[in-house]
């Protein structure tokens, strides 16, 4: 089992729809990461979280400590949405530098 | 304020052959990380380094690769001798300091193709 889960794999959804995606992970972590990697490969970290709730934009990102899952949620969604979401965790041990990764959510949003 | 910069974007290398890529970081960051994706595949950590320091190399094949990051200068991922399994995209990453809980900012990578 992984120590990063994402869910869904895989997502299509309309545009204006409300997207939802899920990251449970099963190590101590001091910090969560939510980037963003659009088809041409360039990666943006769009949160880092240790608790609580993060907004920037149509983005929203939550963070349950005690049930070790985070949400990333997109309102009124819109094609140039369409990216891979990755989620990774920053262990809280001693290697804490090292980021151990979801494997990512594809969302295509349809105009 | 530029961000970090990777270059190539692009590099086409034949089987044996060197490739060397570039990651100059965010101006004031002295931390660096080198990330593998392989095709489908999620990041995987190859290596840390601050300045002329490697502090982590654990994601690193034994052989054939070797990172640096100078006082002066990019950091540098040498792969030597590349065979056709070292066809990924190379991205770095960089923070400003110890990076229990930084941000990290991300070049747009090296997409190595081995023919």
């Amino acid at each position: 089992k992984n120590e990063v889960e994402q869910s869904p794999q895989n997502l299509t959804a309309q545009e204006g729809e409300f997207i939802t995606i899920n990251c449970s992970y099963s190590v101590g972590i001091s910090a969560l990461h939510w980037l963003q990697q659009h088809p041409g490969g360039g990666i943006v970290s769009l949160f880092m979280l240790s608790s609580g709730k993060k907004k920037h934009g149509r983005l929203i990102a939550t963070i349950n400590i005690q049930e070790k899952h985070s949400s990333l949620h997109i309102t009124a969604s819109h094609p140039r949405d369409s990216a891979v979401y990755i989620c990774a965790v920053r262990s809280g041990g001693d290697s804490n530098y090292q980021l151990i990764w979801g494997a990512g959510t594809k969302l295509i949003i349809k105009p | 304020n530029a961000g970090v910069m990777q270059n190539p974007r692009h590099l086409v290398r034949r089987r044996g052959q060197e490739a060397r890529l570039r990651c100059s970081p965010m101006k004031g960051h002295s931390h660096v990380y080198w990330y593998r994706q392989l095709p489908e595949e999620g990041l995987k950590f190859m290596v840390y380094l601050q300045k002329e320091n490697i502090i982590d190399e654990s994601g690193m094949p034994k052989e054939r690769f070797s990172a640096e990051f100078p006082k002066e200068g990019p950091s540098i991922l040498r792969i030597q001798q590349v065979v056709r399994g070292d066809s990924a995209a190379y991205f770095c990453a960089s923070s400003p300091a110890h990076p229990t809980n930084e941000k990290l900012f991300f070049g747009s990578g090296t997409q190595l193709s081995v023919l």
